[in-house]
């Protein structure tokens, strides 16, 4: 049974170009959300979908940054113009329930 | 808003001991739930164990285990028979009942165990 799948697991970009992370959830789970992790701010959410319906983006960046989930399979994470206060790790979760999270591995974004 | 508050940067403890980390939370909702995960030198963020604000037991799961102290907000971390494998960063996070789904974290504790 394979966990959630996120690609790429690094990626390197030059500042003010386009990033665009992609997330496959565990099937069958019908949420799915999007996290950021640095050393200095932590784990913090960033967007959320349940039955691909946008629920929460309340920690969404308001510019540049936007999050899709076209299909039950797939969500992505969009980043214009980026910045290097950007660079982070980017994490996926989905979860059948209410309850738990499952989380994938992450993308590292680094920002030159 | 919610919040969540880890004070233990880093424990280091022999392999085979008990070690108890702490994580306090602050909301304003009556009912929430409790997480802690693990995350490995991989980045893998694993989770661990849940208690449910309204359930007076505390929750066990292996040799992971709660101390849910509802009128201290706090919602310790038990690991009895620690193994070097029980290394790792570990987070404490809330969701309120009120606040879909999302997951609000503490900054982590390491926790290093060597033989």
């Amino acid at each position: 049974n394979a966990g959630v799948i996120q690609t790429p697991r690094h990626k390197v970009t030059g500042k003010g170009q386009e990033a665009t992370l992609w997330c496959e959830p565990i099937s069958g789970h019908s949420a799915v959300f999007w996290y950021r992790q640095t050393i200095v701010q932590g784990l913090e959410f960033l967007t959320y979908f349940r039955n691909q319906a946008p629920i929460d983006d309340s920690g969404m960046p308001k510019e540049r940054f936007s999050a899709q989930m076209p299909n039950q399979s797939h969500s992505t994470l969009k980043i214009q113009s980026t910045q290097p206060q950007d660079s982070a790790v980017y994490l996926c979760a989905s979860s059948l329930t209410v309850y738990e999270q499952y989380f994938g591995p992450g993308t590292r974004l680094t920002v030159l | 808003a919610q919040k969540v508050t880890q004070t233990q940067t880093s424990i280091s403890v022999v392999e085979k001991t008990t070690v108890t980390m702490d994580c306090v939370y602050e909301t304003r909702d009556s009912s929430y739930f409790l997480f802690w995960y693990k995350q490995t030198a991989s980045g893998e963020i694993v989770f661990l164990i849940r208690q449910d604000s309204y359930k007076k037991e505390n929750a066990t799961v292996g040799h992971y285990s709660l101390n849910f102290q509802k009128p201290k907000s706090s919602i310790g971390l038990i690991i009895t028979a620690t193994q070097i494998e029980d290394s790792a960063v570990y987070f404490c996070a809330m969701r309120e009942d009120s606040g879909y789904n999302k997951l609000t974290f503490g900054k982590g504790t390491v926790l290093l165990v060597s033989p």
